[in-house]
């Protein structure tokens, strides 16, 4: 079936750090790749997509660019912001039909200030 | 827009108990989702629907959970009896699914937290 895997965290960095969260993917065909943030107390938000390879997603700063060769979509960000502490979710949604997303564990980010 | 709509907040309730909880999908979605999150399980979808039929229920863990969504605007997962093990946060999300190659996000609600005790 079809999975995600991201790196375990949590990840702290510093303050104007750059980041990396590795998420790669086992899917059929060509699913629609997603990233998901989730602030304490909150709803998964929609951070950003791409739903074909070599497709770049990019929102507030953050950017994955979908690699179908690799079955990658790692997210970056050249330089974060305590604002950006949160729990980062990388998702993959089958193409076809109206199936759900299929979620990573989540990555939890801690940014010092 | 509104967003997708849970209710209530936070639940306490003793085992033994039938727990409902709400879900207002965002005006326009056709398809609805369950989603239960714990910090050993991460997220899992329970169940979805789409046009308001259940498509795919093979997330439920147990008989106890039951989903309905008796119209576009509205949908309810129940679980009686409630165990301490249900413990967790659930989310509801909404999108629009047109068919053919599915790209499109779905939007979550801010969730559910029940306790069970």
């Amino acid at each position: 079936g079809d999975s995600v895997t991201q790196m375990e965290g949590p990840v702290t960095l510093s303050e104007e750090a750059f980041l990396t969260i590795n998420c790669t993917y086992t899917a059929t065909g060509y699913p629609s790749l997603f990233w998901y943030v989730q602030y304490p107390g909150e709803g998964l938000q929609l951070l950003l997509k791409a739903t074909k390879a070599d497709d770049k997603g990019s929102n507030k700063g953050f950017e994955a660019t979908y690699r179908k060769e690799t079955t990658s979509f790692h997210l970056e960000k050249g330089s974060v912001q305590v604002s950006d502490s949160a729990v980062y979710f990388c998702a993959l949604r089958r193409g076809g039909g109206a199936d759900g997303l299929t979620f990573g564990k989540g990555t939890h980010l801690i940014i010092q200030p | 827009d509104a967003g997708v709509i849970q209710s209530p907040r936070h639940e306490v309730t003793e085992m033994g108990q039938e727990v409902t909880l709400r879900c207002k999908p965002i005006s326009g979605h056709n398809s609805l989702f369950w989603y239960r999150q714990t910090m050993m399980r991460g997220l899992e979808l329970l169940i979805y629907f789409n046009n308001n039929v259940p498509i795919d229920d093979s997330g439920m863990p147990e008989d106890r959970f039951s989903a309905k969504m008796p119209n576009a605007s509205f949908s309810t997962l129940k679980i009686q009896p409630s165990e301490p093990r249900d413990s967790a946060v659930y989310f509801c999300a909404s999108s629009l699914s047109t068919g053919g190659r599915n790209n499109s996000p779905l939007h979550f609600g801010n969730g559910t937290r029940l306790t069970v005790t």
